[in-house]
């Protein structure tokens, strides 16, 4: 069976400071992956999706970026952290052809102070 | 206006209340529907699917589909306090999209 891992569960970082989170997939090859952040009262924002290795898209331009370096593999990355940038970042998977809906992970809480 | 609307609740209702949760949207093109449960703290988890219109029945929980309203519904008999979630609708125009639309989501408390 597919599983979708993501961490860590909780981080709180200073303005400034760099930021990575890691999503692996296991159980399936060749998924599309997905970076959500969720805010309060704001409903799920796609931030970045991949169709393959190294092949990103960004929804929204900010100062965080995503790599894939490897298929099941998916990275979430900030070189200087904003007070902004805190929320609740959801990692998912969905298999590139045929299937319906994510899978989500378990998400990752980040506080910026 | 936004894609797809959803009344965040809170919504309270008694241990065995019928639910009713829904959502609106624009986009005439969406053919794919889905429900999503949340706890606090977690990640969303898919509970239903529905394609184009028509109803779609899981257990206690039922998902109805009115294309020509723009109108998404997610039904729940007989509650149960562990029901209490947050439900997020999604929606998709092609079964191949890269992205699904989510709504805000509805803040469900059942009350024992």
């Amino acid at each position: 069976s597919q599983t979708i891992h993501q961490w860590p569960a909780t981080l709180v970082q200073p303005v400034g400071s760099p930021l990575s989170l890691e999503c692996t997939v296991e159980g399936t090859s060749n998924p599309n992956l997905y970076w959500y952040r969720q805010a309060a009262g704001r409903g799920l924002q796609l931030l970045f999706y991949s169709v393959g290795i190294g092949q990103i898209s960004s929804e929204v331009p900010q100062n965080l970026s995503a790599s894939r370096p490897q298929d099941r593999q998916f990275i979430l990355s900030s070189k200087k952290l904003l007070l902004s940038d805190s929320g609740f970042y959801l990692c998912a998977w969905k298999r590139d052809r045929g299937s319906h809906g994510y899978t989500f992970g378990s998400g990752t809480r980040l506080t910026v102070v | 206006q936004k894609e797809v609307e959803q009344d965040p609740g809170p919504l309270s209702v008694p241990e065995g209340a019928i639910v009713s949760l829904n959502c609106t949207y624009s986009n005439s093109a969406f053919q794919y529907f889905m429900w999503y449960r949340q706890y606090s703290r977690k990640g969303p988890e898919l509970l239903m699917y529905t394609y184009s219109s028509g109803n779609k029945e899981d257990g206690r929980f039922t998902a109805q589909v009115d294309k020509s309203s723009k109108y998404i519904s997610l039904f729940i008999r007989d509650s149960q306090p562990s029901d209490s979630a947050t439900y997020l609708c999604a929606m998709s125009g092609t079964s191949g999209t890269y992205k699904y639309i989510f709504g805000t989501g509805t803040r469900l408390k059942v009350l024992a």
